[in-house]
C-alpha cells in the first residue's frame, strides 16, 4: 500500500516568515494531494489540494508543490501569522477512495 | 454546508465492553472513513465505506467493525474495548470521484479504563 512521510514534525517560524512542509509518498498511482490544518480541539479542514496532472498551486499565501518523478509535495505558507498556528497534514490518495496521511507538522508561529 | 457528525465528542468505557460510535453525514457522501488519531502517529485508517453494505478494512482493523445500513451512518464498533484502543475517533465523509476533499466531524475522545 501506499506509504506517505511528512517533514519535519515540528516547525517554529517568526511571523512574516515563510514555512515549508514536505511529504513523499511510494505509490506512483496516487493523483490526489490534499493538505488539511487542524487547531487545537478542531476538526482537520482542507485548506489546499493538487492532482497529478498540476505541478503548483497557489491560494493567497498558501502553496502546493508536487513533484511527480521524485514523488514528493510540498506546502508552502509565505508571510506567517499567529493563526497559521496549528497541526498541518498530508495525504496521498487514488481516485479519492483510500487516502493515506502523513504524521503530521506542528508549526508555531511565534509573533 | 458539509455536515459530519459524532454521536459523542467524549466517552469513557471500561475494558472489555462493546462500544458504538455513530457518524452522521447530510450530504449524500458515497464514501465514509473512520480514522484514529495518536500523537506522533498522525491519522490512520480504521475502515471505509463506498456504499452501503459494503466496507474495507484500513491499515489498523483488528478490534473493530463497523456497519452501514443508511448512505448517512457509518457506525465504529468496538467488540471488547481495550486500554490500547483510547484514541481520538475522526469520522469523514467525501464523494466518490477522482479526488475529493474529505469532510471531517468533530471526533470522539474515547478513553477505555
Amino acid at each position: 500500500g501506499e506509504n506517505v512521510e511528512q517533514h519535519p514534525s515540528t516547525l517554529s517560524v517568526q511571523e512574516g516568515d515563510s514555512a515549508v512542509i514536505k511529504c513523499t509518498y511510494s505509490d506512483s498511482a496516487s493523483n490526489y494531494f490534499p493538505w488539511y490544518k487542524q487547531e487545537l480541539g478542531k476538526r482537520p479542514q482542507l485548506i489546499i489540494d493538487i492532482r497529478s496532472n498540476v505541478g503548483e498551486k497557489k491560494d493567497q499565501r498558501i502553496a502546493v508543490t508536487l513533484n511527480k518523478t521524485a514523488k514528493h509535495f510540498s506546502l508552502h505558507i509565505t508571510e506567517t501569522q499567529p493563526e497559521d498556528s496549528a497541526v498541518y497534514f498530508c495525504a496521498a490518495s487514488f481516485a479519492g477512495n483510500q487516502f493515506y496521511f502523513g504524521t503530521g507538522t506542528s508549526l508555531t508561529v511565534i509573533p | 454546508d458539509v455536515k459530519v457528525t459524532q454521536s459523542s465528542r467524549y466517552l469513557v468505557k471500561r475494558t472489555g465492553e462493546k462500544v458504538f460510535l455513530e457518524c452522521v453525514q447530510d450530504m449524500d457522501h458515497e464514501n465514509m472513513f473512520w480514522y484514529r488519531q495518536d500523537p506522533g502517529l498522525g491519522l490512520r485508517l480504521i475502515y471505509f465505506s463506498y456504499d452501503v453494505k459494503m466496507k474495507e478494512k484500513g491499515d489498523i482493523p483488528e478490534g473493530y467493525s463497523v456497519s452501514r445500513e443508511k448512505k448517512e451512518r457509518f457506525s465504529l464498533i468496538l467488540e471488547s474495548a481495550s486500554t490500547s484502543q483510547t484514541s481520538m475517533y475522526l469520522c469523514a465523509s467525501s464523494l466518490v470521484s477522482d479526488g475529493r476533499e474529505q469532510y471531517f466531524g468533530p471526533g470522539t475522545r474515547l478513553t477505555v479504563t
